[in-house]
């Protein structure tokens, strides 16, 4: 029963091109979050939402959304996707707060040719 | 600003022998600092987190130790085995409610039987 999962596992496309990455998790979190890890495996915060709000938004381009339905979903939609975009994004989700264990999912790598 | 430095970068040791890893930060408000081992293909996992009113923790083969004054933690692994090959990342979380963490850059462990 997989706490967080995310959808693709795999992403090839072309630069241009419009593509989304769907989380989910079923640990009944309030805060989920999106983290990318680039080519020397730095993990750095993107987005956060807590309760369907968003909390952080760490200077990503604006060609990245993110969309919270509902607090067990987040999902990430990339426009216009460049070279620099490939890595490998990982959804987590917390319950927030002062405790704080991030739950990850096992990553989308995506890769822009 | 928001600052860790994670040493080494990576790190080979035999099968059996001990391994520690050292993290840094910069906020002092910091008081949640957790370590994440993410084998290869999958997202980070906590194994083990310290909290800024403790000094040390241990769970089994792995302890970490928090100096606040320094502003350095470690992560200690003894009895090291190959199953322990992988990278490990330490994190802070400062005073905010955000569940934001900032990542070291990472450690990659080998352990050769």
């Amino acid at each position: 029963d997989t706490a967080v999962s995310q959808t693709p596992k795999y992403l090839v496309t072309q630069m241009g091109n419009d593509k989304s990455i769907k989380c989910e998790q079923n640990l009944g979190h309030d805060t989920m979050y999106w983290y990318k890890q680039d080519s020397k495996k730095f993990l750095k915060i993107m987005f956060s939402y807590n309760n369907k709000e968003l909390i952080i938004n760490e200077t990503v381009p604006n060609r990245f959304s993110p969309k919270s339905p509902d607090k067990a979903h987040l999902n990430l939609h990339i426009n216009s996707l460049e070279l620099g975009d490939s890595a490998v994004y990982f959804c987590a989700s917390s319950q927030g707060g002062l405790v704080t264990e991030a739950f990850f999912g096992q990553g989308t790598r995506l890769t822009v040719v | 600003g928001e600052n860790v430095e994670q040493h080494p970068s990576t790190l080979s040791v035999q099968e059996g022998d001990s391994a520690v890893i050292k993290c840094t930060y910069s906020d002092s408000a910091s008081n949640y600092f957790p370590w994440y081992k993410q084998e290869l293909g999958k997202g980070p996992q906590l194994i083990i987190d310290i909290r800024s009113n403790v000094g040390e923790k241990k769970d089994q083969r792995i302890a970490v130790t928090l100096n606040k004054t320094a502003k350095h933690f470690s992560l200690h692994i003894t009895e090291t085995q190959p199953e322990d090959s992988a990278v490990y990342f330490c994190a802070e979380h400062g005073s905010s409610n955000t569940g934001k963490l900032i990542f070291g850059q990472g450690t990659t462990l080998q352990v050769k039987p």
